[in-house]
């Protein structure tokens, strides 16, 4: 069984702070992504990653960066919190033309 | 860009009644096409998808979904809903190594 796991199931922070939020995959996959759910918006996509200290951007990469140092962990990081990031945040990894697994997701409330 | 269009943002079927919901995607070329599903307080798994070969695919839970080409579509039927069926259900063309996301279908199922 595929298993990613995300760092938080509930988070809260206050504008302007710095947020990481980390994933985690045990299947070996190369490629890793930071989608944002939002009602009515369905999936957008913020960054991928194809390998190792590979990214590339999604839809929607403003206000976030990424981190893949190793191949099992994918880091998005928001430098500096606001409002209107308040969402889900959900991490998926996939074999290269492979189906993409889902972890939990994050709920991320910016005050 | 490739886009989903999924037509219902909300369904709500009496259980027994039987399903259909419809989904367009933008792109004409060569297509990998999925549904994912989330229920209430759970991570979004995949439903089927479809990468070639017969365009009548089997998922799990009694799910199919037909492809047809040449209307750009990816319904997914079940003939009889349970109360269970009660999620919210994505569809999702791949490019490249990313998805495109529909917005979502709520569907609600009356016991």
């Amino acid at each position: 069984d595929v298993k990613v796991t995300q760092s938080s199931r509930y988070l809260v922070k206050r504008t302007g702070e710095k947020v990481f939020l980390e994933c985690v995959q045990d299947m070996d996959h190369e490629n890793m992504f930071w989608y944002r759910q939002d009602p009515g918006l369905g999936l957008r996509l913020i960054y991928f990653s194809y390998d190792v200290k590979m990214k590339e951007k999604g839809d929607i990469p403003e206000g976030y960066s990424v981190s893949r140092e190793k191949k099992e962990r994918f880091s998005l990081i928001l430098e500096s919190a606001s409002t209107n990031q308040t969402s889900m945040y959900l991490c998926a990894s996939s074999f290269r033309q492979g189906a993409q697994y889902f972890g939990p997701g994050t709920r991320l409330t910016v005050l | 860009a490739q886009s989903v269009s999924q037509h219902n943002h909300h369904v709500i079927l009496s259980e027994a009644a039987s399903l259909e919901l419809g989904c367009n995607y933008s792109y004409g070329g060569t297509v990998n096409l999925f549904w994912y599903v989330q229920y209430p307080g759970q991570h979004l798994q995949l439903l089927l998808k479809y990468f070639s070969g017969d365009p009548l695919v089997k998922g799990i839970k009694g799910f199919e979904a037909e492809f047809i080409k040449s209307k750009f579509s990816f319904n997914l039927r079940k003939p009889s809903v349970q109360w269970s069926d009660t999620a919210e259900y994505f569809c999702a063309v791949k490019n490249g190594n990313k998805l495109v996301f529909g917005a979502g279908t709520i569907l609600r199922v009356k016991s």
